[in-house]
């Protein structure tokens, strides 16, 4: 059951530039995380947005959520190379049939180029 | 230094054999689950556990089995029925259901 779709699959991008994805779903949500992922590595969480917030930051990182649009957008600015990685948002669905779990999109793979 | 480990890193057995991959976390948290990652793709829930001795199914169950005896481990075997068993596995805790998950390193599991 895929739930959230991100957009694009793969950005390149220059050191320095600022850096957007983003992210589409189909229901209803309690809330919206996005995750990092480095090549073969752990998920780390990066930020939760509630379904009613609109806008959240954290140091470099800007998220915002249009529920009317089922959509959210995952902000980095002044990348750094050590951004470079998969960001993946992940929903949790305020359905029954979803059940108490997050479903994961396909990702974006960021290069960030120096 | 708390967290999750998971291990082994890399795993290879061979076809017909069943094997199980280790998931313990310190933090504490209730809920844990575990998801496969295919190239390219998102992750996939195979099973999660809320509280000790319960556990449910995600959307990719078949050959895979899982116990939670204790609120630290939370292992999954593979068994021989999984008809594409080579994946990198994720393992992942959290305090409720609904918040930020806290994920292992993995293991790359790899059968021939």
């Amino acid at each position: 059951s895929q739930q959230g779709e991100e957009d694009p699959q793969a950005l390149s991008i220059q050191e320095g530039e600022n850096a957007t994805m983003n992210c589409s779903y189909k229901t209803s949500i309690n809330n919206l995380q996005w995750y990092r992922q480095n090549s073969g590595r752990g998920l780390v969480h990066l930020i939760l947005i509630r379904s009613n917030e609109r806008e959240k930051h954290s140091g470099r990182l800007r998220v915002t959520l249009d529920t009317s649009k089922k959509s959210s957008s995952l902000l980095i600015t002044a990348s750094r190379a050590a951004d470079t990685a998969s960001y993946f948002c992940a929903t949790d669905a305020n359905l029954p049939e979803y059940g108490n779990k997050l479903v994961f999109g396909a990702g974006t793979i960021l290069r960030v180029k120096s | 230094d708390g967290g999750i480990t998971q291990s082994p890193k890399y795993l290879f057995r061979k076809e017909g054999q069943n094997v199980t991959l280790s998931c313990e976390q310190n933090l504490n948290h209730d809920a844990m689950y575990w998801y496969r990652q295919d190239p390219g793709q998102g992750l996939r829930l195979i099973y999660y556990s809320q509280i000790v001795n319960d556990f449910q199914k995600g959307d990719i169950a078949e050959g895979y089995s899982v116990s939670r005896e204790k609120k630290e481990s939370f292992p999954l075997t593979v068994t021989s029925a999984q008809k594409n068993p080579t994946a990198f596995y994720l393992c992942a805790s959290s305090i409720g259901d609904r918040g930020e998950q806290y994920f292992g390193p993995g293991t790359r599991l790899t059968v021939t």
